[in-house]
């Protein structure tokens, strides 16, 4: 069975960082491009940043360019988020997707873990 | 960037029903990289459709998608109690940024 889990998630206060974990199992972790999607409370989803199999090509939503970067580790079958000068309007449920693909465009994202939340307030 | 547009906003149906949510983008989606997600409260995002029509992995065929080019259908047939959720469209194209609709809520009438 495929699962992703998030990690990582709490109370931050604006300014400050933190890394975001995904741990992947029940497939073949470096076969497959991954994501983050965010939503807000009572919001709509907002894709994040994807990227492939391989690290080769990574892309990002223009409100987080600069400031989260993804990466993975293809030998912990891991998917990370680095949160950088978090502000408050960072503040959602971070989802981490599969990819159905090994690229991170052109795919459909074909499951989802149950999210972890982050708080940016003083 | 692709906008996608979702309508109606809130749609209120009795089970058995059929409901008919609409999905519009600003530009052509291209080769119909056209997805549909329905999320429950406190829950994940669960992938339903792709490629437009293309029923996901386990899903009812009571769920149908169709459409082209820049405007999108999922039809849900004989509604049942477990239907009723946020739904939302996505589009994967050849760039980023992926993009989706703001959701429709399908609740019971």
């Amino acid at each position: 069975e495929v699962q992703v889990v998030e990690s990582g998630g709490g109370l931050v206060q604006p300014g400050r960082s933190l890394r975001l974990s995904c741990a992947a199992s029940g497939f073949t972790f470096h076969d497959y491009a991954m994501h983050w999607v965010r939503q807000a409370p009572g919001k709509g989803l907002e894709w994040v940043a994807g990227i492939s199999w391989n690290s080769d090509s990574i892309g990002y939503a223009d409100s987080v360019k600069g400031h989260l970067t993804i990466s993975r580790d293809n030998a912990k079958n891991s998917l990370y988020l680095q949160m950088n000068g978090l502000r408050p309007e960072d503040t959602a449920v971070y989802y981490c997707a599969k990819g159905s693909g090994f690229a991170f465009l052109q795919y459909w994202f074909d499951s989802w873990g149950q999210g972890t939340l982050v708080t940016v307030s003083s | 960037e692709i906008v996608l547009t979702q309508s109606p906003g809130t749609l209120s149906l009795s089970p058995g029903g059929r409901a008919t949510l609409s999905c519009r983008a600003s530009q052509t989606v291209t080769s119909n990289y056209l997805a549909w997600y329905q999320q429950k409260p406190g829950q994940a995002p669960r992938l339903l459709i792709y490629g437009a029509s293309s029923r996901a992995t386990g899903i009812p065929d009571r769920f149908s998608g169709s459409g082209s080019g820049t405007d999108f259908t999922l039809t849900i047939n004989r509604l049942e109690p477990e239907d009723f959720a946020v739904y939302y469209c996505q589009q994967y194209g050849i760039s980023p940024p992926y993009t989706f609709g703001q959701g429709t809520k399908l609740e019971i009438k």
